[in-house]
């Protein structure tokens, strides 16, 4: 099984909202990452998880929260979001931390109202 | 230095043409060189990849050239297909200490029938 699932696949919420975006993976990969994706735009890094902990978090907004319940979840809390922050959202794994294949899942399309 | 320039931005090949997207990094210390595809609506996937010990890999239609002198590496697609038609993303990495995975601008490619 080399897939990654994300739900939900789109995801419309107002600005005082709170929702949470999941990733699930099965191929025993001990990193996880989550990435936002604008328009024509190269996936830009937000967190990376390692062995179910935060690792890197690159400066993003507290309204962002995220969670590694265990190896194979990953969450993404949001809330109190901003129009801007309207976005394809990715998650990815990979065997380890860095320096190997990252396998994405199909994104969370969200829309902030 | 953290930069990975790809170009061209877009490129459009007739049905059956080689398609050339470059890359070029400045840190020598990137030493994996992964390439993904993405279609719209979808997250990228892991198409090839090559570390610098290697000056080309070749899997099925899709090749990369790497020039480690010149800190340039490319890809090529023979014959190319309208269903090659997304957006390719080069991404160069550490593959040990501090974090590093820098994913290129893309280059939207359209195979014309």
């Amino acid at each position: 099984d080399t897939e990654v699932t994300q739900t939900p696949k789109h995801l419309v919420m107002g600005m005082t909202n709170k929702k949470s975006l999941k990733c699930e993976q099965h191929m025993g990969h001990r990193a996880m990452y989550w990435y936002k994706q604008k328009a024509k735009k190269p996936p830009e890094l937000m967190f990376v998880y390692s062995y179910e902990k935060l690792s890197i978090n690159e400066s993003v907004p507290s309204r962002f929260s995220p969670e590694c319940p265990n190896s194979s979840l990953l969450n993404l809390h949001l809330h109190a979001l901003q129009p801007e922050d309207s976005a394809l959202y990715l998650c990815a794994s990979s065997q380890a931390g860095q320096g190997y294949e990252q396998y994405f899942g199909p994104g969370t399309r969200l829309t902030v109202t | 230095q953290q930069q990975v320039k790809q170009s061209p931005q877009s490129l459009i090949v007739q049905k059956g043409g080689i398609s050339i997207i470059n890359c070029a990094y400045e840190n020598t210390a990137f030493d994996y060189f992964p390439w993904y595809q993405q279609f719209p609506g979808k997250g990228p996937a892991l198409l090839i990849a090559i570390r610098p010990d290697v000056s080309e890999k070749k899997e099925g239609r899709f090749t990369i050239s790497f020039n480690k002198s010149a800190k340039q590496f490319s890809l090529h697609i023979m014959d190319s297909q309208p269903g090659d038609s997304a957006t390719y993303f080069c991404a160069a990495s550490i593959t040990s200490g501090t974090y590093k995975y820098i994913f290129g601008t893309g280059t939207r490619l359209k195979v014309l029938a």
